[in-house]
C-alpha cells in the first residue's frame, strides 16, 4: 500500500506570495492532519480534516487554512507569507476506529519564504 | 495551554545499554500517549501509543510506561544499536482520537558503537 505523499517536496517562495501545499493520504484513510515542524518550535499542529469538514484547528494565524476533497485528499493553503512561515509542512493520515490511532506521516514539504 | 516537555535535548549513549527518555506534561490529562521517530529529512514514524489505564507496553526493544499522576511517560530502548540513532518525539492528543497531536520537541539519541 502506497504511503502518504506530499507534493511539491520543496518550495521557494516570496515574502507576500501564497502557496498551496497537497497530500494524498493511504488509501482508506479519511483522516489528514497538518503539521508545521521548525527547528525553534519543534513539530505544532495546524488542523486536521475528517470527512471534508475541520474537526480540530491548532494556534495558528487565519492565513493558514485547508480544505479536503471526497477522496480525502487535502490541500493546506498559507497566504501573505512571512518570513516565518518557512518550515517544513508535514501532513499524517490516520485510519479512524475506535480509540485513538496512531498517524503516518508524509516526507513533507519544505517551503522556504525569501 | 497544554505543555509537554522532553527533558534532554541530546542523549548519547554506547551500544548494548539502555537509553531511556523522558517526557512530561502539564496542563492536561491525555486518554493516549504517543511516541515517534524522526530520521534527519524524513517524516515522523510511529512506534508505540500507550493509554491512560495502560502502565506499561512493549514492542521488541522498545518498552514505553505511563504515569498519569506524575504525569510522565519514560520511554526505553533495550540493548541500544547504532540504527537506533534517531530523533524520537513524544506526543499527546487532544482530541482523544490521536489525530490532534502535541509534541514534545524531542530528543536526539546517537549510539555509539
Amino acid at each position: 500500500k502506497a504511503g502518504v505523499t506530499q507534493t511539491p517536496r520543496y518550495l521557494i517562495k516570496t515574502r507576500g506570495q501564497q502557496v498551496t501545499l497537497s497530500c494524498s493520504p493511504i488509501s482508506g484513510h479519511r483522516s489528514v492532519s497538518w503539521y508545521q515542524q521548525t527547528p525553534g518550535q519543534g513539530l505544532q499542529f495546524l488542523f486536521e480534516y475528517f470527512s471534508e469538514t475541520q474537526r480540530n484547528k491548532g494556534n495558528f494565524p487565519g492565513r493558514f487554512s485547508g480544505r479536503q476533497f471526497s477522496n480525502s485528499r487535502s490541500e493546506m493553503n498559507v497566504s501573505t507569507l512571512e518570513l516565518g512561515d518557512s518550515a517544513l509542512y508535514l501532513c499524517a493520515s490516520s485510519l479512524m476506529g475506535q480509540g485513538a490511532v496512531e498517524q503516518y506521516f508524509g516526507p513533507g514539504t519544505r517551503l522556504t519564504v525569501t | 495551554s497544554q505543555k509537554i516537555e522532553q527533558n534532554s535535548e541530546a542523549l548519547n549513549i554506547q551500544e548494548g545499554k539502555t537509553a531511556t527518555l523522558t517526557c512530561n506534561y502539564t496542563n492536561y490529562s491525555p486518554a493516549y500517549l504517543q511516541w515517534y521517530r524522526q530520521d534527519p529529512g524524513r517524516g515522523p514514524v510511529f512506534l508505540l501509543l500507550i493509554r491512560e489505564n495502560e502502565k506499561e507496553k512493549r514492542k521488541e526493544r522498545l518498552k514505553v510506561t505511563f504515569d498519569t499522576t506524575l504525569k510522565q511517560s519514560l520511554f526505553h530502548i533495550t540493548a541500544s544499536q547504532p540504527a537506533d540513532s534517531a530523533t524520537y518525539l513524544c506526543a499527546l492528543d487532544i482530541n482523544q482520537a490521536g489525530t490532534a497531536l502535541i509534541f514534545g520537541k524531542g530528543t536526539t539519541l546517537s549510539v555509539s558503537s
